[in-house]
């Protein structure tokens, strides 16, 4: 059974970069035709997908945070990664990592909160 | 703001049927995927393409799209239904995931 696992600080400072990570397990990140990806969920809020990446490197932003997002992936340990700069309290989210299948979205991690505060 | 349209809020008595609606340009080329997210918990997929049910999803759960608008059919609804369903679907260029902005249902 394939399981994806969010790491990283639950607090970030504002202006400073947001950085996650996503392990893979029961399944490798190299299989062809899945995107690996990221969506968050600000609380009480509905869901924004932020990006995806192919184990080959290819990636896919949402344009209106593409300036702040690098999506990355390390196939050698079945990881990929989050990295979102310059933040402020608007990106206060849940953030989920997430396996995709065309459009369908059939793995999804437990969720981090990652909350931006001084 | 999100290119796929739902409504935010939705009821249906116990036992009924509820359609929930998702309406966007992008679905008159791509099919929606729908999803149910329960307080504190991930989403989790229960329809895809055409109409179709993962596995461990009732068979309540059913997808049509016509023309610009997709829609998640439960029928006979349960308690334990309520919940928020998202659409998502690819945007306007074909190239990127965009989400609805969520309705929330609830069972009476």
């Amino acid at each position: 059974q394939l399981q994806l696992q969010e790491s990283g600080p639950g607090l970030v400072k504002p202006s400073e970069t947001l950085s996650l990570t996503c392990t893979v397990s029961g399944g490798s990140i190299s299989s062809s035709s899945y995107y690996w990806g990221w969506i968050r969920q600000p609380p009480g809020k509905g869901l924004e997908w932020i990006g995806s990446i192919y184990y080959s490197g290819s990636t896919y932003y949402n344009p209106s945070l593409k300036s702040r997002v690098t999506i990355s992936v390390d196939t050698s340990k079945n990881q990929f990664s989050l990295k979102l700069s310059s933040v402020t309290a608007a990106d206060t989210a849940v953030y989920y990592c997430a396996r995709r299948l065309g459009i369908r979205i059939d793995y999804w991690g437990q969720g981090t909160l990652v909350t931006v505060s001084s | 703001s999100s290119e796929l349209t739902q409504d935010p809020a939705v009821s249906v008595a116990l036992g009924q049927t509820v359609r929930i609606t998702c309406q966007g340009d992008s679905l008159r080329s791509y099919y929606a995927s729908w999803y149910q997210q329960k307080p504190g918990q991930a989403p989790v997929l229960v329809i895809y393409g055409k109409n179709n049910r993962p596995s461990g999803i009732p068979d309540r759960f059913s997808g049509s799209s016509s023309g610009n608008t997709a829609s998640l059919t439960i029928t006979g609804a349960q308690a334990e239904d309520e919940a928020d369903y998202y659409c998502n679907s690819r945007d306007s260029s074909g190239n990127l995931v965009v989400f609805g902005g969520g309705t929330k249902l609830t069972v009476l």
